[in-house]
């Protein structure tokens, strides 16, 4: 059974950098066939996609953060990790990590499992 | 690619039937998925594939459509099943969600 969690300060000054990390158990982040990716779900909101990367190194952002956010693979750890620059209040979201299956064309699937989210505050 | 939900709020009771829309502003073929969130939980993947039930998930729920009208449906809806349902376009490399449709009682 894959099961992914999130971990990482619930706390973030604004300006400064989110950083969170996914351990993964049950499979590993360079097996192949999956990529590994971030969402996010603002208080009472709904979900948007932040990034995925493939153990080789291929990886996608979704524009609207582009320049601020960084996905990397930790494949001897099993795990993998998100970094968001300069953050504000708008910031402020419940985290998932979880997994995308890899289809036709290299193009990104669904996502299944999810980790069980991390809450971080952008506060002073 | 811009994703719709509708109704956004579903008032239902145990046994009835709900159905759950969700419009795509561009064709996405068979490209969907669709998730329950329950409060304080990460979504869980019910359908992919517009109509394919992921493992685990009762026969009471399917899905439907293609292109850029799709449906989910719950034949008969248990205490368990009030929660957020999203539905989540995968045909371009850039994924979207749309804003969720609740089911409460």
């Amino acid at each position: 059974q894959v099961q992914l969690q999130e971990s990482g300060p619930g706390l973030v000054k604004p300006s400064e950098t989110l950083s969170l990390s996914c351990s993964v158990s049950g499979a590993s982040v360079s097996g192949g066939g999956y990529y590994w990716g971030w969402i996010r779900q603002p208080p009472g909101k709904g979900l948007e996609w932040i990034a995925y990367m493939y153990y080789s190194g291929t990886t996608n952002y979704n524009p609207s953060l582009r320049g601020r956010v960084t996905i990397s693979i930790d494949t001897s750890r099993n795990q993998f990790s998100l970094r968001l620059n300069s953050v504000t209040a708008a910031d402020t979201a419940m985290y998932f990590c979880g997994r995308i299956s890899v289809g036709d064309g290299w193009s990104p699937n669904w996502l299944d499992p999810w980790g069980q989210g991390s809450l971080v505050i952008v506060s002073s | 690619i811009v994703l719709t939900q509708s109704p956004g709020i579903l008032s239902s009771s145990p046994g009835e039937r709900a159905t759950l829309s969700c419009r795509v502003s561009q064709s996405v073929n068979d490209k969907l998925a669709w998730y329950q969130q329950k409060p304080g939980q990460a979504p869980r993947l019910l359908i992919y594939g517009a109509s394919t039930r992921a493992t685990g998930i009762p026969d009471r729920f399917s899905g439907s459509g293609s292109g850029t009208d799709f449906a989910l449906t719950i034949s008969r809806l248990e205490s368990e099943d009030f929660a957020v349902y999203y539905c989540q376009q995968y045909a371009k490399s850039f994924l979207t969600f749309g804003g969720g449709t609740q089911v409460h009682i």
